[in-house]
């Protein structure tokens, strides 16, 4: 079992640019889960999807943040027109279950500069 | 809605020592309750986790929480830290049946050799 998979660990955009996170829950697990990780605001929900319907979006900020699930072995936090307050450590997180022991990725630490 | 107080933003203890976290939560129904440790430059890794039962729950590494439902509290402790224990640890708290895990702003451990 290789865990939660995040890819890309690190990702340096221009301000106005697109990032695209990636990440790979653990096989089997029907919750999944992103976080942004600052050191301003600490850990902050950001989206929630069970078998891979998006079931609570309510941390994401509305204009430029999406995310899916396209399929049971990966979703994708979207930025568009990327901005310097967007830099963090975005953490994706899966659970066999939601409300249960989660399981985290390492990260992508997103820098817009 | 549950939330999860940790106090102590940093707490320095010399290797050897014993140690004790603070964890206060809020919830209107008995939770699940959950310690989490996270390393530089990795994501965050489950130290214990209490469902329910014998509310001294044993975890990785020697460590122990304490479950209280009359102080509603769930604090952390290990009888003697090693400078490796040196990371940031988050309480967190979910509602049975429910899908949110809130989390602490973190407390961050130094262990002075």
């Amino acid at each position: 079992n290789a865990g939660v998979i995040q890819t890309p660990r690190h990702k340096v955009t221009g301000k106005g640019q697109e990032a695209t996170l990636w990440c790979e829950p653990i096989s089997g697990h029907s919750a999944v889960f992103w976080y942004r990780q600052t050191i301003v605001q600490g850990l902050e929900f950001l989206t929630y999807f069970r078998n891979q319907a998006p079931i609570d979006d309510s941390g994401m900020p509305k204009e430029r943040f999406s995310a899916q699930m396209p399929n049971q072995s990966h979703s994708t936090l979207k930025i568009q027109s990327t901005q310097p307050q967007d830099s963090a450590v975005y953490l994706c997180a899966s659970s066999s279950t939601g409300g249960t022991e989660v399981f985290f990725g390492k990260g992508t630490r997103l820098t817009v500069v | 809605a549950q939330s999860v107080t940790q106090p102590d933003a940093r707490v320095t203890v010399s290797e050897g020592a014993s140690l004790q976290l603070r964890c206060k939560y809020s919830s209107s129904v008995t939770p699940y309750l959950f310690w989490y440790v996270q390393y530089p430059r990795q994501g965050l890794q489950l130290l214990l986790k209490y469902y329910s039962g014998d509310p001294v729950v044993q975890g990785v590494n020697g460590f122990e929480a304490e479950f209280s439902k009359s102080n509603s509290s769930f604090h952390l402790r290990k009888a003697s830290v090693h400078w490796s224990d040196s990371a940031v640890y988050f309480c967190a708290v979910s509602i049975p049946g429910g899908y949110k895990v809130v989390f602490g702003s973190g407390t961050r451990l130094l262990v002075s050799p």
